[in-house]
């Protein structure tokens, strides 16, 4: 089972920033927070990840509470083109290890609107 | 960010038929590869990982005689898909992992959409 929760949907205006909201209450020492997006009928697209600090790219930031039971991950300016579903994803950075497999959840649907 | 590919991106095929999918890192060496399913309104399952020049590890559940891995190069694993049904149509999407100065991620493919009539 995934280790996270996410709300299931949210809406987001076209240029404003998109806010979205990860529980990851038990997570380990030596876990990571990483974020993937999946756009309709394509494959999954890498987005961020992090392990205490925060954390920011060019296409996000991602915000980890200091107690790392939670995250948020920030588009600044959301698109049209954003519209698809966030994973949140915990998981142990082990190197070719089965442990470090990504486990999808449900995520959450952001739909961006004009 | 690394760039992997998938093909066909699309397969209809009739029951019965065996269908081979393959996923190949454009830019990179991949050493590990997996392979996913999605249903409609699912979300992704991990099937089995792939290692180059191993047998490939299966997932609980997934018939490893059903769904043939092949990770013959650092560049190309392929899944073949055996005698398939239409219980088997589905979007099959492959991934590679990619090390990282402090960790590492996966890249996926655009998938390859299964319907077997």
């Amino acid at each position: 089972d995934a280790k996270t929760t996410q709300p299931p949907s949210m809406d987001c205006a076209e240029g404003r920033a998109a806010n979205l909201p990860c529980n990851h209450s038990t997570i380990s020492g030596n876990e990571y927070v990483y974020w993937y997006r999946q756009i309709h009928s394509q494959g999954p697209q890498y987005i961020i990840h992090g392990l205490k600090n925060n954390e920011t790219n060019e296409m996000a930031s991602l915000i980890i509470t200091e107690d790392r039971k939670s995250s948020t991950l920030i588009l600044p300016h959301a698109t049209l083109r954003d519209t698809a579903v966030y994973y949140c994803i915990v998981r142990v950075a082990i190197f070719g290890g089965s442990q470090g497999n990504l486990i999808f959840g449900k995520g959450t649907k952001l739909s961006v609107k004009p | 960010g690394a760039v992997v590919s998938q093909h066909p991106s699309w397969v209809i095929c009739k029951s019965g038929t065996s269908v081979k999918i393959e996923c190949r890192s454009l830019d990179f060496q991949a050493t590990t590869m997996f392979w996913y399913r999605q249903f409609p309104k699912q979300s992704l399952m991990l099937m089995a990982t792939s290692n180059e020049g191993s047998k490939a590890t299966y997932e609980q559940g997934v018939e490893k005689d059903k769904f043939l891995i092949n990770h013959a190069s650092l560049t190309l694993s392929t899944l073949t898909v055996t005698s398939a049904h239409p219980e088997d149509s589905s979007f099959y999407i492959c991934s590679a992992r990619v090390r990282l100065a402090d960790t590492d991620t996966q890249y996926f493919g655009p998938g390859t959409r299964l319907t077997v009539l």
